[in-house]
């Protein structure tokens, strides 16, 4: 079974700063990495899929990259409605999943 | 604009089977290439992949739930359903359902708003 272990389990982030959120692969699975957003008491919501695409109606603040197994969703100017948790999923293999552990963006 | 709705008891008593169902609006079963599942969360942790179906055929239980998972469709009311059968404490979580693509493309793009289910006597 792929594992994907998402770094840091919390980031501390001022609002306006950069925030850079990783997720390993503990195997290749090319691009296929998705990233969603959880904020408390909502559904996940899809932000990224196939590693840098992103999901219709995401900000462009958004981006997604990849090096090897090594997948960074980066967050270029946080606002307030962006700290929220954040999981990737890998989808090359089947079945889907799984998740990672996610990431919490906190308010520095 | 895709819609998904879960409903069911929110109590589950120990032992018992947790029956879950998930209203869809906006796509069809008949003729969507999209697969149906269930993702559950604990409280306080992450995501956890139950299971998916395609077209009434089951594509994915999870091994973990040691085969106490029932998915199925109903085409003539757009809905699909979990069945977990023999619950303790360890399910207690909020399920969603979703809604993702085929091998290859399987990330989620819809999902539901989620239901707590507590198992408790």
């Amino acid at each position: 079974e792929i594992i994907m272990t998402q770094s840091p389990a919390t980031l501390s982030v001022s609002a306006g700063e950069r925030a850079t959120l990783s997720c390993r692969a503990s195997q290749s699975v090319s691009r296929n990495v998705a990233w969603y957003q959880q904020k408390p008491g909502q559904a996940p919501r899809l932000l990224i899929y196939g590693a840098s695409t992103r999901a219709t109606g995401i900000p462009a603040r958004f981006s997604g990259s990849v090096s090897g197994t090594d997948f960074t969703l980066t967050i270029s100017s946080l606002q307030s409605e962006d700290f929220a948790i954040y999981y990737c999923q890998q989808y090359n293999n089947w079945p889907p999943g799984p998740f990672g552990q996610g990431t919490k963006v906190e308010i520095k | 604009q895709v819609h998904l709705q879960e409903s069911g008891p929110g109590l589950v008593k120990p032992s018992e089977t947790l029956s879950l169902t998930c209203n869809v609006s906006g796509d069809s079963f008949r003729t969507s290439p999209y697969f149906w599942g269930w993702i559950r969360q604990p409280p306080g942790k992450g995501l956890e992949w139950i299971g998916s179906i395609y077209n009434s055929e089951i594509t994915y239980d999870n091994p973990s739930l040691k085969s106490r998972v029932t998915l199925s469709v109903d085409t003539s009311t757009n809905q699909f359903s979990l069945k977990l059968k023999s619950v303790t404490a360890a399910d207690t979580a909020v399920y969603y359902c979703v809604r993702h693509g085929a091998r290859g493309y399987s990330y989620v793009d819809y999902w539901g708003q989620g239901t707590l289910v507590t198992v408790s006597s």
